[in-house]
């Protein structure tokens, strides 16, 4: 079952704050979370756990509501550099390794 | 650490022609992945090795899609008789097993346009 995201598209002003929200009809053990430059790999932003551990490298914080089945990615004061599409994924099959994602959300920050 | 590599990056086939695109993994990582990605969608997994071993196939994926993965190093996707619906990004992944939770390093991908 694939996550759904939302929104589909947001446009900022650098300095805006966004949030980026994944839900999923089936329990959640992890959320993990990649964005996408366009032409480019999608890169690893952040993974999150179920008990609350969250493992990430950079200046994005997300949450994960097991109860709700859902996650969101807080991307505050942003930056020219945070334009992209943001994709999140979650394990499926029974597996951790095999991840579904969702369509996606495109970030556009303008000057 | 070199990244993940693939090749080519672009591929123009005509219907009914085989391709082969190759994926060069980061050297220490164990598990790599080929996922299939179009338009406006998120990536779609399409295979897993774990070492030299493929332990899971996606049942979307038709018997004209085959990968190897010699001597757990670099992996070969090829598709036999392309069709149109099969023009997608084809993106390699690989990981690490032992940290416990799966951090995918994606390649660029092969753009694959079939005429």
């Amino acid at each position: 079952q694939q996550p759904v995201q939302s929104p589909q598209a947001v446009i900022l002003r650098e300095g805006e704050d966004a949030v980026i929200n994944c839900s999923s009809s089936k329990a959640l053990y992890s959320v993990h979370w990649y964005r996408q430059k366009h032409g480019e790999a999608p890169v690893f932003l952040m993974i999150l756990l179920k008990g609350g551990e969250q493992k990430g490298h950079e200046k994005i914080s997300a949450s994960f509501n097991e109860k709700k089945q859902q996650s969101s990615l807080y991307l505050t004061a942003s930056q020219l550099s945070y334009s992209g599409t943001y994709f999140c994924g979650t394990p499926s099959g029974g597996s951790n390794y095999k991840l579904t994602f969702g369509k996606g959300t495109l970030l556009t920050v303008n000057p | 650490d070199t990244g993940v590599s693939q090749d080519p990056r672009h591929k123009i086939t005509k219907r009914g022609q085989n391709v082969t695109f190759r994926c060069d993994p980061i050297s220490e990582h164990n598990r790599l992945y080929w996922y299939r990605q179009t338009l406006g969608q998120g990536p779609e997994f399409l295979t897993y090795f774990q070492n030299e071993a493929q332990l899971e196939k996606s049942r979307l994926l038709s018997d004209r899609f085959s990968a190897e993965r010699p001597k757990g190093s670099f992996s070969t996707l090829e598709i036999q008789r392309t069709e149109q619906g099969d023009s997608a990004m084809y993106l390699c992944a690989s990981s690490l097993s032992a940290q416990g939770y799966e951090k995918l390093f994606f390649g660029s991908g092969t753009q694959l346009s079939v005429l």
